[in-house]
């Protein structure tokens, strides 16, 4: 299996909502990563984890908040959007932090 | 940060003809990547090359880490092949991975 599954595939939310965006592998890659892209432009890195630790915040607004449950597992809560942070959500995994890079096919997120 | 420019930002080939894409980085690597993202957003690795010269199949590429640059080539080109081209790089004591600009390539039938 050389997948990264992500869940689900477009999200419409309200400013006021919480929802969360789920990633998941089964590799056996200890880093997993969050980037998002903005229509035109190239992904930008958010957040990663190492060994279930994070290891990288590139200073993104708390009302996003990663979770890593398990070494398969990612979640991206989000809470208090706003219309800007529309984007696609990229999540990514690699054997170890900075190696090969595999993608899911990403979450299309619009935010009203 | 290290800045990563790609060229051409754009092009358009027509069906079997042959291209080169290139990455320039602006200090030195111990990590360089090459994908694709398809028209629909997926991501697919290529070619993970921080030096050398690697093939699989109609692609090719080549990075010069001591000049700064790599190289993708893509040979016959298909329809397939359509997307946004991105290189990435990591460059010693720097923990993040940085994608360059991108080139859009449309191969027309």
């Amino acid at each position: 299996d050389t997948e990264v599954t992500q869940t689900p595939k477009h999200l419409v939310m309200g400013m006021t909502n919480k929802k969360s965006l789920k990633c998941e592998q089964h590799m056996g890659h200890r880093a997993m990563y969050w980037y998002k892209q903005k229509a035109k432009k190239p992904p930008e890195l958010m957040f990663v984890y190492s060994y279930e630790k994070l290891s990288i915040n590139e200073s993104v607004p708390s009302r996003f908040s990663p979770e890593c449950p398990n070494s398969s597992l990612l979640n991206l809560h989000l809470h208090a959007l706003q219309p800007e942070d529309s984007a696609l959500y990229l999540c990514a995994s690699s054997g170890r932090m900075n190696e090969k890079l595999f993608f899911g096919s990403g979450t299309q997120l619009s935010v009203l | 940060g290290i800045q990563v420019e790609q060229s051409p930002p754009d092009l358009i080939l027509q069906e079997g003809a042959n291209s080169t894409l290139r990455c320039n980085f602006s200090d030195s690597v111990n990590n360089l990547q090459w994908f694709h993202q398809n028209p629909w957003g997926q991501l697919i690795n290529l070619f993970y090359i921080p030096s050398g010269t690697k093939q699989n199949g109609r692609l090719s590429a080549t990075t010069v880490a001591t000049e700064r640059y790599s190289l993708l080539y893509i040979s016959s080109s298909q329809t397939t092949d359509s997307g946004v081209y991105f290189c990435a790089v990591k460059n010693e004591g720097y923990q993040k991975v940085t994608f360059g600009t991108g080139t859009k390539l449309q191969v027309i039938p």
